[in-house]
């Protein structure tokens, strides 16, 4: 049980374009859902937080207008990277909490994003 | 907002040997602690975890110990195998947000 899928798990795309990664939660509904940015042998940086049927939490320094988030039901968020640069290269993983509320986080496997 | 300190941000030991990675952190609010291993390229995945009502816990060759007075809680590994080898994240929860620790690069050598 506690399965979160990611899609894509990887894409490459052009500067200015936008690209939008889904995030489920295949058998439990998330309340919560977090998006993280990793870079290369870093820890993981979050991003926002997303509750179902609300707008989403950002963290300082990240761009609401850039990086859009829905939680349009308990078990899908996405998330879109909107006209890409190069800089926006990374390794971007969601995870989503039960609604147990025991805390508990279960992550998605990522998708590598390339922005050339 | 939370603040937690991970050491050592690399470790390396022998097959067998036993490893420990220790986390302290700031908001005394903060009652959930969980322990992450990521391989690379690949998601993080929780190894153990523990609540502020707990001093200690153990699965199989894993342990957390917890000192809230301290403000410190750590992963203990015995018995050390190849396959351990990989990124360990320890993680604190109190409010709403978790926060993590910047992570321990464990290298487990045959």
């Amino acid at each position: 049980g506690a399965v979160v899928s990611q899609h894509p798990s990887w894409v490459i795309c052009k500067s200015g374009t936008s690209v939008k990664i889904e995030c489920r939660s295949l058998d439990f509904q998330a309340t919560t859902m977090f998006w993280y940015r990793q870079f290369p042998k870093q820890s993981l940086m979050l991003m926002a937080t997303s509750n179902e049927g609300s707008k989403a939490t950002y963290e300082q320094g990240v761009e609401k207008d850039k990086f859009l988030i829905n939680h349009a039901s308990l078990t899908l968020s996405t998330l879109t990277v909107t006209s890409a640069h190069p800089e926006d290269s990374s390794f971007y993983i969601c995870s989503a909490e039960g609604t147990r509320h025991t805390y508990e986080q279960y992550f998605g496997p990522g998708t590598r994003l390339t922005v050339t | 907002g939370e603040n937690v300190e991970q050491h050592p941000s690399t470790l390396s030991v022998q097959e067998g040997d036993s490893a420990v990675i220790k986390c302290t952190y700031s908001d005394s609010a903060s009652n959930y602690f969980p322990w992450y291993k990521q391989e690379l390229g690949k998601r993080p995945q929780l190894i153990i975890d523990i609540r502020s009502n707990v001093g200690e816990k153990k699965d199989q060759r894993i342990a957390v110990t917890l000192n809230k007075t301290a403000k410190h809680f750590s992963l203990h590994i015995t018995e050390t195998q190849p396959e351990d080898s990989a990124v360990y994240f320890c993680a604190a929860r109190g409010s709403y947000i978790p926060t993590f620790g910047r992570g321990t690069s464990l290298i487990v050598h045959p």
